[in-house]
């Protein structure tokens, strides 16, 4: 069965470094998206991605945050100068019909846990 | 956005049905309801989805009732690997299909 590629598993880096997590999408999908979840907490959206540009964003996704897709399979969050606060693990998700058209179901990674010390 | 409201935690027999309650009495007509679970920090997992008939997959079924302010979503046999998070969403936004979790449901399924 198809599914979504997260690498790394565990990032571990210092506050202030650039951060690159990445996702390799189910082949066929066209919509993309990053959440993250705190520790404890619930699983908010970021941002989501289609035709090669952020559809919509979350107050979260600030200039610190930054998506691409460099090639026609990965897709990428970076985080420019990384805070405490930014430690969480990131999944990414993608589905083949954004909720405008229809049923819309997301398949997630199994995420990246990123540790900012 | 349609709000979901979820018991904050239930408990199942292994072998049981598991019966998961949501509302959604703002639920709008063109509004699906989604079944997503989580199991231990892994990736959320999709489950089920319906309109306004009752729906069953390999997974579970989902009732939906007539008015559809709510729903509860059926595991039939409950084992220990059901022991997760389950949520209830009903709010697409917009034209991006962004999903909203609330706190969820945490099933615990015990022996």
């Amino acid at each position: 069965e198809p599914e979504v590629t997260q690498t790394p598993s565990h990032q571990v880096t210092q506050m202030g470094q650039e951060v690159i997590l990445r996702c390799v999408p189910i082949s066929n999908h066209l919509y993309f998206y990053w959440y993250r979840q705190i520790l404890g907490q619930k699983v908010e959206f970021l941002v989501s991605f289609y035709n090669n540009e952020i559809s919509e964003k979350s107050e979260i996704f600030d200039d610190q945050f930054s998506v691409e897709r460099p090639d026609g399979s990965n897709f990428t969050l970076k985080i420019r100068s990384t805070k405490l606060e930014d430690s969480a693990m990131y999944f990414c998700a993608s589905s083949e019909v954004s909720g405008r058209l229809g049923k819309n179901i997301q398949y997630f990674g199994a995420g990246t846990r990123l540790s900012v010390l | 956005d349609a709000k979901t409201t979820q018991p904050p935690s239930m408990d199942c027999a292994e072998g049981r049905a598991a019966n998961l309650p949501c509302n959604h009495s703002t639920i709008s007509g063109n509004e699906y309801v989604y079944w997503y679970r989580q199991i231990h920090s892994q990736g959320p997992q999709y489950i089920i989805h319906g309109l306004k008939n009752n729906e069953t997959n390999e997974m579970a079924s989902l009732i939906i009732t007539e008015d559809r302010k709510s729903s509860t979503l059926i595991l039939p046999h409950a084992t220990l690997r059901d022991t997760a998070v389950y949520y209830c969403i009903v709010s697409l936004s917009g034209n991006t299909g962004k999903l909203i979790f609330g706190q969820g449901t945490t099933l615990q399924v015990k022996p």
